[in-house]
């Protein structure tokens, strides 16, 4: 069975950073291209960032390129989002997904990030 | 970027009856669509792949039809788990983007 598991949201100021993380099992992680998509409270969804299999070819959307850097460790099945200059804007659920390659195949449950002073 | 639009933003359907979602794409992506649900307090879950391709355990009255820019999700006798909100997704270019949703509700 695919399990998603993100952690790592909460509450930060404008301007802070955090880091997320989605643990993943029950498939060959490696082999798994990733993206994480975001949903602003009570809105649609956002493709944030994609990372390729093997983590070297990475891509990222503009609201977030040159803040956001995605990267995974595929000797611990851990994918992660780290997210800078963070801005009020960027308040939302995030999700780690499976992508197949380009299709979102499965989700994880989502964390919130509330950017707020 | 190109631009999904999902019509209607809601549509109220009675449990039993059939309900047509569309969505258009601002340039053609060939058959490189997704429809998702998602309903309240859940991370959406993939229905549809390549346009009509129903997602593993997706029951057979979800169906997905067209091609370029024209697409079509058809539930053929509503359940009432099935009401949510459903999105399309292109993945032909990056980013890969997202209509903005229509909401099936009780009638």
């Amino acid at each position: 069975e695919v399990q998603l598991l993100e952690s790592g949201g909460g509450l930060v100021q404008p301007g802070g950073s955090l880091r997320l993380s989605c643990a993943a099992s029950g498939f060959t992680f490696s082999n798994s291209a990733m993206t994480w998509v975001r949903q602003a409270p009570g809105k649609g969804l956002e493709s944030v960032s994609s990372i390729s299999g093997d983590g070297y070819a990475a891509l990222y959307a503009d609201s977030v390129r040159g803040r956001f850097t995605t990267s995974r460790d595929n000797s611990k099945n851990t994918l992660s989002l780290q997210m800078d200059s963070l801005r009020a804007d960027d308040t939302a659920v995030y999700y780690c997904t499976k992508a197949a390659p380009f299709y979102l195949e499965y989700w994880g449950h989502g964390t919130l990030v509330t950017v707020s002073s | 970027e190109i631009v999904m639009t999902q019509s209607p933003g809601t549509l109220s359907v009675s449990p039993g009856e059939r309900a047509t979602l569309s969505c258009r794409a601002s340039q053609s992506v060939s058959s490189k669509l997704a429809w998702y649900q998602q309903k309240p307090g859940q991370a959406p879950r993939l229905l549809i792949s390549g346009a009509s391709t129903r997602a593993i355990g997706i029951p057979a009255r979800f169906s997905g039809s067209g091609s370029e820019t024209e697409f079509t999700l058809t539930i053929s006798s509503l359940q009432s788990e099935d009401f949510a909100v459903y999105y399309c997704q292109q993945y032909d270019n990056w980013p890969r983007t997202f209509g903005q949703g229509t909401k099936v509700e009780i009638k």
